[in-house]
């Protein structure tokens, strides 16, 4: 079975730093990698995906993701921070041949932003 | 994108009532929904696939009887927490897979439920 694991429970940066959020997964084939974020009492908002070809890919509000497979990774990066970032970011994997709506989560990783 | 619903979005019940969540798919039909919930500080865990029109599967430990969960059409799903108790409090979340190909789930706003 695929698993998900976020390191850092809570980050911290000061608005404008970059940022980096990390993820492990473990998964035999290829796996289909997600990023959502979810701000307090709400829903998950997709950042982004990665399924096959450019191991970069390109989300929404500035964020970026590397799929790297030899290190079973797809952390999350953000050049610069902007205090609306605050949030709590979830890496997700879906096991191929499934449905995309199956997913498992990491632990997640709180961001929290200082001015 | 497409919108799933999620109501209510919050809900305060007496313990050994029992609670109705739904998740409604505004602008697709959704053949399968999903039903997560999440602990304080904790990640989110699979209770179940609610497939439209036949029995839901549950994922290991968790009691189907006491999560019902009915998909009577092609946008609307329904959970419901039998006999509540205080250890039933949680943040449930619903989602759903756009069957035309955007690859992705999407999710309701989710739904805390306060057992007392």
């Amino acid at each position: 079975a695929q698993s998900v694991t976020q390191p850092d429970i809570h980050i911290t940066v000061s608005e404008g730093a970059s940022l980096e959020l990390r993820c492990n997964y473990s998964y035999g084939a290829t796996p289909y990698l997600f990023w959502y974020v979810q701000s307090p009492g709400q829903g998950l908002q997709l950042l982004l995906k990665y399924f096959s070809g450019d191991t970069l890919v390109q989300g929404i509000k500035g964020f970026e993701a590397e799929f790297k497979r030899s290190q079973s990774s797809f952390n999350l990066r953000k050049p610069s921070v902007h205090w609306s970032d605050a949030a709590e970011y979830f890496c997700a994997v879906v096991a191929g041949g499934t449905s995309y709506g199956k997913l498992t989560f990491g632990q997640g990783t709180i961001l929290t932003v200082h001015p | 994108g497409a919108v799933v619903s999620q109501h209510p979005s919050r809900v305060i019940c007496k313990s050994g009532t029992s609670v109705k969540i739904e998740c409604r798919s505004l602008d697709f039909q959704a053949t399968t929904m999903f039903w997560y919930r999440q602990f304080p500080k904790q990640s989110l865990m699979l209770m179940a696939t609610s497939n439209e029109g036949s029995k839901a599967t549950y994922e290991q430990g968790v009691e189907k009887d006491k999560f019902l969960i009915n998909h009577a059409s092609l946008t609307l799903s329904t959970l419901t927490v039998t006999s509540a108790h205080p250890e039933d409090s949680s943040f449930y979340i619903c989602s759903a897979s756009d069957p035309q190909g955007l690859l992705e789930a999407f999710f309701g706003q989710g739904t805390r439920l306060t057992v007392v």
